[in-house]
């Protein structure tokens, strides 16, 4: 069974603090997606990841593959409220299926 | 009408019901995805449709039909559910069939089993 581990699995903090959240595998990804989704809503995507090392940005999100493609992390400096949602990763290993995270819950306090 | 749009949003339907979600979207995709989403569970994949022709069928219950008349409209008909099958469930699409692309998501419905 392909997984990938997210954690936390949620996490609730004051504005302007700073987060990261994890997803960790044992398989090998050809690239990897991080999702956004907010309730009443359908996920949305924020990134793609593909090369191993990758770092990339979204205005005070900051995303990052790992090495070896098999983990990722998403950082969040000064969180607003209007981060709060439910983040979702998930790795591609060349056909077609995506293998899905089970997400992190983020709640920023105003 | 834009992106990807699901209705009904909110179903509530009993084990003997038979209902019918239904899902459209107007990017002018090729690739539609049926997902299962329960809480604290990774989304599962339950069918997907590239021009039309169904690709994958992940063990799901035949109680679950998917149909597929046209690239742009997807629907889900159910039958005689049971309670465990509550959760939403997402329609996506995508520009091709491949995990790399980037996958539009609708709204969701809402489904409870009573």
């Amino acid at each position: 069974t392909q997984l990938l581990e997210q954690s936390p699995q949620f996490l609730s903090i004051q504005e302007g603090e700073n987060l990261t959240v994890y997803c960790n595998s044992s398989s090998v990804f050809s690239s990897l997606q991080w999702y956004r989704q907010e309730p009443g809503e359908g996920p949305v995507l924020l990134v793609t990841v593909v090369t191993g090392g990758e770092v990339k940005k979204l205005k005070r999100l900051t995303f990052q593959f790992g090495d070896a493609r098999k983990d990722s992390s998403l950082h969040i400096t000064a969180a607003q409220p209007g981060d709060t949602g439910l983040y979702l990763c998930a790795g591609a290993k060349g056909n077609y299926q995506l293998i899905w995270g089970a997400g992190t819950k983020l709640i920023i306090k105003p | 009408e834009t992106g990807v749009t699901q209705t009904p949003r909110h179903l509530v339907m009993g084990m003997t019901n038979k209902k019918s979600l239904k899902c459209e979207q107007h990017l002018g995709h090729n690739a539609m995805y049926w997902y299962k989403q329960s809480a604290k569970k990774p989304l599962e994949l339950m069918f997907v449709y590239n021009f039309k022709e169904q690709t994958e069928n992940n063990s799901v219950p035949s109680r679950f039909s998917p149909e597929c008349p046209n690239s742009s409209h997807l629907f889900l008909h159910l039958h005689t559910l049971q309670p465990e099958d509550s959760a939403l469930y997402l329609c996506a699409s995508s520009q091709r069939l491949a995990g790399a692309y980037e996958q539009y998501f609708g709204p969701g419905t809402r489904l409870t089993v009573t």
